[in-house]
């Protein structure tokens, strides 16, 4: 299994505070996405990296941001978390764009 | 633009066959097929790249038409452990596009 981990895994929080989820992966891949899952919608991308402080917007980046300061951590950051983002987070890494792409456990939000 | 997936769910008793299929109104680089069991990521299955190729994994392979923009994935002798939701992918254009855009899956149910 590929090295990638997401924390936390579980979080509860309320609306309008900033929440930052973390993925690190230890396989040194380029490339690492942002990924949303609800009932309903399938997957769909918030932000992806393609290296080093090279970020660029999904389809569904409103009210997210990202960050990516060395090649094996990937921040999102909720700004200010609103009830619409509540929903399963997951990050996904890849050695090139768009190959294989190797998905983290996932992080379960709850903004009340 | 999300990727069309049908049929949005299938029931099947073991040893049946089911075809799985993901249509783009864009033209496609590639189309990648993911399924992601309940309660876990999404993992991994194949990538099919332009030029009509077919690939397999068991008992599993998938087919893809560039220019009807579609793919198809084919499940025979379908087997308890298939069972889950099946994602496609599509990247559009290649070069320096580094992301898939997924449909919104088909949950594949094998009973005994």
């Amino acid at each position: 299994d590929a090295g990638i981990t997401q924390s936390p895994r579980h979080k509860v929080t309320e609306t309008g505070t900033p929440v930052t989820l973390r993925c690190h992966q230890t396989e040194n891949h380029r490339y690492m996405y942002w990924y949303r899952q609800d009932p309903g919608h399938g997957l769909r991308l918030i932000h992806y990296s393609y290296g080093v402080k090279d970020t660029d917007k999904g389809e569904v980046s409103d009210g997210y941001s990202v960050s990516r300061s060395k090649t094996e951590d990937f921040l999102l950051t909720l700004e200010s978390a609103t009830s619409s983002q509540t929903s399963v987070y997951f990050c996904a890494i890849s050695r090139s764009g768009p190959g294989t792409q190797y998905f983290g456990p996932g992080t379960r939000l709850l903004v009340l | 633009q999300q990727p069309v997936q049908s049929p949005q769910a299938v029931i099947l008793r073991e040893g049946e066959d089911a075809v799985i299929n993901c249509s783009s109104s864009k033209a496609l680089y590639s189309v990648h097929w993911y399924r992601q069991k309940h309660g876990e990521a999404p993992v991994f299955l194949m990538i099919l790249l332009k030029g009509g190729e077919q690939k397999g994994h068991d008992k599993i392979s998938a087919s893809f038409n560039e220019k009807k923009q579609q793919s198809s994935l084919y499940l025979t002798a379908s087997q308890l452990s298939y069972s889950g939701t099946y994602f496609c992918g599509t990247e559009i254009g290649g070069g320096s596009n580094y992301k898939l855009t997924f449909g919104k899956g088909t949950l594949l149910t094998v009973n005994p």
